[in-house]
């Protein structure tokens, strides 16, 4: 079975662009939740999302969003980037068999000049 | 306020054992989680406690004290593979949201 993928793996943005950000949850898993890790510090979470509906939010602006489409996947949104966007973003993944085992997906590593 | 509290740095001798201690005050908790994150890649998940009690996997074993927000990760028979950041997350709800610590650095030295 495929893991939690996400695109695309590096990207470079400048200042004030958007972005958008891509993951696919392991087959079966319905929820969704997206990190953002900087250099040197742990996961900071952003979003997550179960059955389509937002079932929690981190302390990021309101320039992030995100979204979880009928087949589980999601996208997470930045809009007007800042220097200090630049991170490696990452996705989990959880089933719902009762365990809170997440798994996570290789990270976006976004670099905003 | 949240907290999760994890040493920088540990060093060990190949062969050895390390013990990573990490402190939590988070304002819910339904588990301990550890990860294992090699530098570039995505942190693997390693163990998770949720009662109160040492939890073994191979290797690898987990500690936790709710009464006391305290919990370990203890490693046995070090290889140089397990240099690597190593992740304590706490389970902060029962839809998946974690809080994660700084990581803690080991090295393995020959």
């Amino acid at each position: 079975d495929a893991g939690v993928t996400q695109s695309p793996t590096h990207l470079i943005k400048t200042r004030g662009q958007h972005v958008t950000l891509r993951c696919s949850p392991i087959s079966g898993h319905k929820s969704v939740s997206w990190y953002q890790q900087v250099l040197g510090q742990g996961p900071q979470f952003i979003f997550q999302y179960y059955e389509k509906e937002e079932r929690g939010r981190g302390n990021f602006p309101d320039r992030f969003s995100a979204r979880q489409f009928p087949n589980y996947s999601s996208e997470l949104n930045v809009n007007a980037l800042l220097l200090g966007d630049s991170a490696l973003y990452l996705c989990a993944s959880r089933g719902t068999s009762g365990t809170y085992e997440q798994y996570f997906g290789p990270g976006t590593r976004l670099t905003v000049t | 306020g949240q907290n999760i509290d994890q040493p920088t740095e540990m060093t060990a001798t190949e062969g050895a054992i390390v013990q990573i201690n990490c402190t939590y005050q988070t304002s819910g908790f339904n588990g301990l989680f550890w990860y294992q994150q090699h530098a570039g890649e995505a942190p693997t998940f390693l163990s998770y406690n949720v009662l109160d009690g040492l939890e073994e996997k191979g290797r690898f074993s987990s500690f936790l004290s709710r009464s006391k927000g305290y919990s370990y990760l203890l490693l046995k028979e070090l290889q140089m593979k397990d240099s690597a950041s190593y992740l304590c997350a706490a389970l902060t709800d029962s839809w998946g949201k974690f809080q994660f610590g700084a990581g803690t650095q080991v090295v393995v030295t020959p």
